[in-house]
């Protein structure tokens, strides 16, 4: 099956600069690459995606990046501000056997994210 | 709309007893999905759901299963409970109608003690 791997498993960074976190995955017949934020005691919350015919994609102060043929993915945060603080996952998405579903999110094991003021 | 909300909250359970978590999705998504989140194994997935139809199962024990109803609410079931039993269970619900839509939004989970 899927496997995702995430680095680093914890970021600190001085308000202002940018934060990058990089994700590998197993499988190749994955094409959905979502970026979740989660804050302390708060859901998931999807803030970036992107699909397997798109190399880039970026969102104001959000970017990800794709490279197929290496299998990794990257989210990239610029200008961070306090409120980034938080935790990342990345996620794959692989289909059932049957190919009908892309449903199954496989995730990495998660960025703590820290911005010092 | 709302966003997708989750029944109970918090729960704790006694080893070996059963429960049942309620998932109820954005209106007009179709497909659910759950997760178990814990400090230990990070977000791993369990199964999704579709038109009530189970599409996708992870790696769990037969000790948990799920159902979806026709107005696409979910439910998940938990036997015999173990202590390992113990996390955060998420649903998240998709507007998926075909394999071309695949965001998944999350609910705030249900808090399952095993003691």
């Amino acid at each position: 099956g899927e496997n995702v791997e995430q680095h680093p498993s914890t970021l600190s960074v001085q308000e202002g600069d940018s934060a990058v976190i990089k994700c590998t995955y197993s499988d190749s017949a994955s094409n959905y690459f979502p970026w979740y934020k989660q804050e302390l005691g708060k859901r998931p919350q999807l803030i970036i995606d992107i699909r397997s015919n798109v190399g880039e994609k970026k969102d104001q102060r959000i970017a990800v990046t794709l490279n197929k043929t290496a299998k990794h993915f990257s989210l990239h945060i610029t200008e961070t501000q306090p409120e980034d603080s938080a935790v990342y996952f990345c996620a794959a998405s692989s289909s059932n056997a049957g190919g009908t579903s892309y449903g199954k999110l496989t995730f990495g094991q998660g960025t703590i994210l820290t911005v010092h003021p | 709309k709302a966003g997708v909300t989750q029944t109970p909250r918090y729960l704790i359970k006694t080893r070996g007893q059963q429960v049942t978590l309620s998932c109820s999705p954005i209106s007009g998504h179709r497909s659910v999905s759950w997760y178990q989140q814990t400090p230990g194994q990070g977000l791993q997935f369990l199964f999704e759901y579709f038109s009530e139809t189970q599409r996708n199962k992870g790696n769990f024990p037969g000790r948990f299963s799920g159902r979806q109803f026709s107005n696409s609410r979910s439910e998940m079931n938990v036997s015999t409970l173990e202590l390992g039993d113990s996390a955060l269970y998420l649903c998240a619900s998709s507007p998926r109608d075909s394999t071309s839509s695949y965001e998944q939004y999350f609910g705030p989970g249900t808090r399952l003690t095993v003691t």
